[in-house]
């Protein structure tokens, strides 16, 4: 089966610091989805990507849907405290309809230090 | 309003027991889905159901039972529950894309 690779595992930054994380896959994706996830709570979409070489933004937040369609990177700008969480991409291999099933990397849990 | 609920938020049991995990959405979307979060974090799909009708059954032990009354609720009922089973169960929904995750219930078997 699809296997995403999320990287890093985790992150300790301080304040204000940008913040880089990808994922690269061993199966071509036609979209590329990043959701963020805080404690307690359930993850919540961020930036879906649908093309390749597609770059999208989001507040501080910017993704890119790699050329290869293999891989995928969020990067965020001058992070502040809430942005702590796990951060997970996750991608998708059947266009179209509701029917399909989405690959999830294993996140990027971030911590941010004030 | 919340787009997808699921009930309990909570849930601690004995080993051996039966429960069930109730879920609702009032966005519209046609397809629903029970996910798993092991302690490591990582997101499992269990199931997945267009429009009542069973799309997805991952690898799963057959004392997991998903229902789905109609489209806009899909119910997890676990017999026999055993220790392994302790981990957050996320239901989500979708339309075309992206999931919409409800806020899970962490089940904790003792």
């Amino acid at each position: 089966g699809q296997q995403l690779n999320q990287s890093p595992q985790s992150m300790f930054i301080q304040e204000g610091e940008d913040v880089s994380m990808n994922c690269t896959s061993s199966s071509i994706f036609n979209t590329w989805l990043w959701y963020k996830q805080d404690p307690g709570e359930g993850p919540v979409l961020l930036i879906a990507l649908y093309k390749a070489g597609e770059l999208t933004s989001n507040g501080r937040l910017t993704a890119q849907f790699g050329i290869t369609r293999k891989d995928s990177f969020l990067n965020i700008s001058a992070s502040i405290p809430s942005d702590v969480g796990i951060y997970f991409c996750a991608g998708r291999l059947n266009s179209g309809g509701s029917n399909y099933k989405l690959t999830f990397g294993k996140g990027t849990l971030l911590t941010v230090n004030p | 309003d919340t787009a997808v609920s699921q009930t309990p938020k909570y849930l601690v049991t004995q080993m051996g027991n039966d429960k069930s995990i109730k879920c609702e959405q009032n966005l519209g979307h046609d397809t629903m889905y029970w996910y798993k979060q092991d302690s490591k974090k990582f997101l499992k799909i269990m199931f997945s159901y267009n429009n009542k009708e069973l799309i997805i059954n991952e690898t799963v032990p057959n004392r997991f039972s998903p229902k789905s009354p109609d489209k806009a609720h899909l119910n997890l009922h676990i017999n026999s529950l055993e220790l392994g089973d302790s981990a957050v169960y996320f239901c989500a929904s979708s339309q075309a894309t992206a999931r919409t995750f409800g806020s899970g219930t962490r089940l904790t078997v003792v």
